[in-house]
């Protein structure tokens, strides 16, 4: 049973503050990891895809993955109570599809 | 105005009713996937298809149906059968980018429907 796992928070984060959110899979053969985020009553949003071992950089988000450790997570600088969100985190393996996790809700007090 | 759309909004089911679920995509993506989301769970796929004509069961197809006629629709039926149909569907569409060796597929969604038993 392939199984990806998030703790599902609240992790609650000042203003201004760099957010780190979590991720661990279980399928070695995973290859692809993606972040979605997903506001309160709305559909999850593409906000990073990694593929290799290290971090990839967009603006404000960092994505960093670690295929020993089975480690995937997200870096938010300079957060913002917009960033207010659940951050799911998913992968898969060549033509499989793609696990979720559950979500780990992110909260940016002004 | 390109992208995935999903009608209607709010769905609302009576016993023993079956009812329609559409998702329309002018992305020109292959593959087409209905995932349900109840609260505090993760996304739980339904159905997906790879091709038009062709679909697969997901891990919880037990009271759906779906259909591929089309490259763009793949219209979700959730049939009297299933018994706990309250949840937020969402259908998403990729993009297959490399070689096997490679492959990279990434996931878009559409913006959901909300199903309610009345």
């Amino acid at each position: 049973q392939k199984e990806v796992e998030q703790n599902s928070g609240p992790l609650s984060v000042p203003e201004g503050a760099i957010a780190s959110l979590n991720c661990t899979y279980s399928d070695r053969g995973s290859q692809s990891f993606f972040w979605y985020r997903q506001y309160s009553g709305k559909s999850p949003e593409l906000i990073m895809s990694i593929y290799s071992n290290g971090d990839k950089e967009d603006g404000r988000f960092t994505a960093q993955l670690n295929k020993a450790s089975q480690y995937v997570s997200l870096l938010i600088r300079d957060s913002q109570p917009s960033d207010s969100a659940t951050y799911l985190c998913a992968g898969n393996s060549g033509y499989s599809t793609l696990t979720f996790g559950k979500g780990t809700m992110l909260l940016v007090s002004p | 105005d390109g992208g995935i759309t999903q009608s209607p909004k709010y769905l609302f089911r009576k016993e023993g009713q079956n009812v329609t679920l559409s998702c329309e995509q002018n992305l020109n993506h292959d593959a087409m996937y209905w995932y349900r989301q109840d609260p505090g769970q993760g996304l739980r796929l339904i159905y997906y298809s790879q091709i038009v004509n062709d679909f697969q069961k997901g891990d919880i197809a037990e009271g759906y149906s779906v259909s591929r006629e089309k490259k763009e629709s793949f219209p979700l039926t959730v049939t009297s059968a299933q018994k706990n149909p309250t949840a937020f569907y969402l259908c998403a569409s990729s993009i297959v980018q490399g070689a096997r060796s490679s492959y990279q597929e990434t996931q878009y969604f559409g913006p959901g429907t909300r199903l309610l038993v009345l």
